[in-house]
């Protein structure tokens, strides 16, 4: 099956510094698509990006992601990070033959000023 | 447009209780999902449908899970008989043709 790997449990920053998150996966299907969750403190995953082209840049909020086949990567950037963007953030992907997610572990992001 | 809602948002049960959580979608998402989510780690998805039918329940355990759409609308996913290791928040998310949208929970203690 599937697998989603974010090597990070817990990431911490300083206010206004970059923040990387890596993530990277395993599927034997070719025509994939890929996913940021974001989940705050009790609170629903929301979508955070998306994507399922090959080395095209996506971007949201601040953050942007762009998914290498080549790597298997999906990592999450963002050149400054924010208060508010402390939170659990989650990989996720979707193969062409079901559509329920395959998520990472989670990445918490503690945004210290 | 309203989200994904569920109810109850908590339960609290002793082992062997049974216990039901109710979704009901965003309307026109044909496909909804169940997920369970325990403490510090992410989604584990249960089961999931596309209108009414069933497309994967493999990861559902059988002997105590159940889970219904019967009009391709609303969801019911059931424990018969609940145990410690259950203990988790449940998540249902529904979609049509993009990416799922959750619902807030139900966060599930089973003492």
């Amino acid at each position: 099956g599937d697998s989603v790997t974010q090597t990070e449990g817990l990431v911490t920053v300083t206010e206004g510094l970059p923040v990387k998150l890596n993530c990277t996966y395993q599927t034997t299907y070719l025509t994939i698509a890929f996913f940021w969750y974001v989940q705050y403190l009790n609170e629903a995953p929301q979508v955070l990006l998306k994507s399922s082209t090959d080395n095209k840049r996506t971007e949201h909020q601040g953050f942007h992601a762009t998914l290498h086949k080549s790597s298997s990567s999906f990592h999450l950037q963002k050149s400054s990070a924010q208060l508010s963007d402390s939170a659990l953030y989650y990989c996720a992907l979707r193969n062409n033959y079901a559509q329920g997610l395959t998520f990472g572990l989670g990445t918490r992001v503690s945004v210290f000023p | 447009e309203a989200g994904v809602t569920q109810s109850p948002r908590y339960a609290v049960l002793q082992e062997g209780q049974a216990v039901s959580f109710w979704c009901d979608p965003i309307s026109g998402h044909d496909t909804l999902y169940w997920y369970q989510q325990p403490r510090d780690q992410g989604p584990q998805l249960l089961v999931y449908f596309r209108d009414e039918a069933v497309i994967d329940n493999s990861q559902l355990p059988s002997d105590r899970f159940s889970a219904v759409r019967p009009k391709g609308t609303n969801s019911t996913l059931k424990i018969q008989s609940a145990k410690q290791g259950d203990t988790a928040t449940y998540l249902c998310a529904s979609s049509y043709n993009q990416a799922p949208l959750f619902g807030e929970g139900t966060r599930l203690s089973v003492l």
